[in-house]
């Protein structure tokens, strides 16, 4: 079975742009959470979907927002990319949004913003 | 102050050492507690679950005291495999709080 994938792998990007990240879940995970990694720091969160509604937020500007389809898959959106933007954008997923399930994490997003 | 803290290190050992990894926790409200791996520029990856009462998996034992807010992690016999940054992990409700991730670096 397929694990966690995301889309594109790599990305580079202008100061002020916008950016759309994507993530599908594992078969059969009904959540996706979204995770920001800059170099030297452990993954920061950023957003939880469960059944296409938002479960949980973390302390990100609205700059950042997120969906969930109705086949899971998610999208990560970034406006007005400042380059302390830059990071791996991680997402991962589980079976569903109550926490009791262990979350898998796709191989990131790495963006630059310059 | 940062939720979970851990030494950044890096902890440069030679293979067949034993090595202690520690991180504590501000939120009393965690409710489950892990280690995960992180090879470079990959993604985190669960190594183990972390109960009060202590936890062994082969090589790697964890430990975890509430009242203190405190979490450990012991490699013995180090490999060269075992080079990672280990990050430590708490939850609360469903959200994850990752620690800045200790390196280890074991050496021939």
């Amino acid at each position: 079975d397929a694990g966690v994938t995301q889309s594109p792998t790599h990305l580079i990007k202008t100061r002020g742009q916008h950016v759309t990240l994507r993530c599908s879940p594992i078969s059969g995970h009904k959540s996706v959470s979204w995770y920001q990694q800059v170099l030297g720091q452990g993954p920061q969160f950023i957003f939880q979907y469960y059944e296409k509604e938002e479960r949980g937020r973390g302390n990100f500007p609205d700059r950042f927002s997120a969906r969930q389809f109705p086949n899971y898959s998610s999208e990560l959106n970034v406006n007005a990319l400042l380059l302390g933007d830059s990071a791996l954008y991680l997402c991962a997923s589980s079976l569903d949004g109550t926490g009791t399930y262990e979350q898998y994490f796709g191989p990131g997003t790495r963006l630059t913003v310059t | 102050r940062k939720e979970v803290e851990q030494d950044p290190g890096p902890f440069n050992v030679p293979e067949g050492a034993t090595v202690a990894f520690n991180c504590t926790y501000s939120n009393s409200a965690s409710q489950s507690f892990f280690w995960y791996r992180q090879d470079c520029r990959k993604e985190p990856k669960l190594l183990m679950s972390v109960y009060s009462s202590g936890n062994e998996d082969g090589r790697f034992t964890a430990q975890l005291n509430r009242a203190s807010q405190y979490i450990s992690l012991l490699i013995r016999d180090s490999k060269l495999s075992d080079s990672a940054t280990y990050l430590c992990v708490v939850k609360a409700g469903n959200m994850l709080t990752f620690g800045g991730g200790t390196r280890l670096m074991v050496k021939p």
